[in-house]
């Protein structure tokens, strides 16, 4: 079953422009991670936010986390054409095992 | 190339028959993963491994299904008697602590 749910599903956006994804998880959580994916590809791991921080950034990434709201947030700045592909938030608890959001499908338009 | 490894990359099997997946994690993981992805949607887990342990398995993991990790390295993933709705992607993935690293998945189609 799937922990979380990333909104939008799916969102195309200019070259250049910022592009905000969200997901949203139903349990207490140790840490919350965003991984990329490129079709029909492996996952990249992007960047890791423990339950106790609520900002996080790395170059054009920037990840918040709201505990209270069960809810997190990537940002991605001066998007490119390389940055097509989902993006997956993924969740640990109590136990070591990920579980992933449905997902978000960007799309950069050069 | 110091990734995981996943063999093979694409599996096309018919239907009844066994397949089995290899992983090979980076070198002093111990913590083994394996999930399952189908088309547009997220990667639901199937089991872990922490060394040679196999520490907890999803119910999705059904009888036909198997995993190892002998000596606690590499890792293999068989389905026996596949149906048509294993067809998915079979990610691995190995950790040292919290981050996971993910290999570029095996692709079975069950025809």
């Amino acid at each position: 079953s799937q922990q979380g749910e990333e909104d939008p599903q799916a969102l195309s956006i200019q070259e250049g422009e910022n592009a905000t994804m969200n997901c949203s998880y139903k349990t207490s959580i140790n840490n919350l991670q965003w991984y990329r994916q490129n079709s029909g590809r492996g996952l990249v791991h992007l960047i890791l936010i423990r339950s106790n921080e609520r900002e996080k950034h790395s170059g054009r990434l920037r990840v918040t986390l709201d505990t209270s709201k069960k809810s997190s947030s990537l940002l991605i700045t001066a998007s490119r054409a390389a940055d097509t592909a989902s993006y997956f938030c993924a969740t640990q608890s109590g136990t070591y095992k990920y579980i992933f959001g449905t997902g978000t499908r960007l799309k950069v338009l050069a | 190339d110091t990734g995981v490894s996943q063999n093979p990359r694409h599996k096309i099997t018919k239907r009844g028959q066994n397949v089995t997946f290899r992983c090979d994690p980076i070198s002093e993981h111990n913590r083994l993963y394996w999930y399952r992805q189908t088309l547009g949607q997220g990667p639901e887990f199937l089991t872990y491994f922490q060394n040679e342990a196999q520490l907890e398995k999803s119910r999705l993991l059904s009888d036909r299904f198997s995993a190892e990790r002998p000596k606690g390295s590499f890792s293999t993933l068989e389905i026996q008697r596949t149906e048509q709705g294993d067809s998915a992607m079979y990610l691995c993935a190995s950790s040292p602590t919290t981050e996971a690293f993910f290999g570029q998945g095996t692709r079975l189609t069950v025809v």
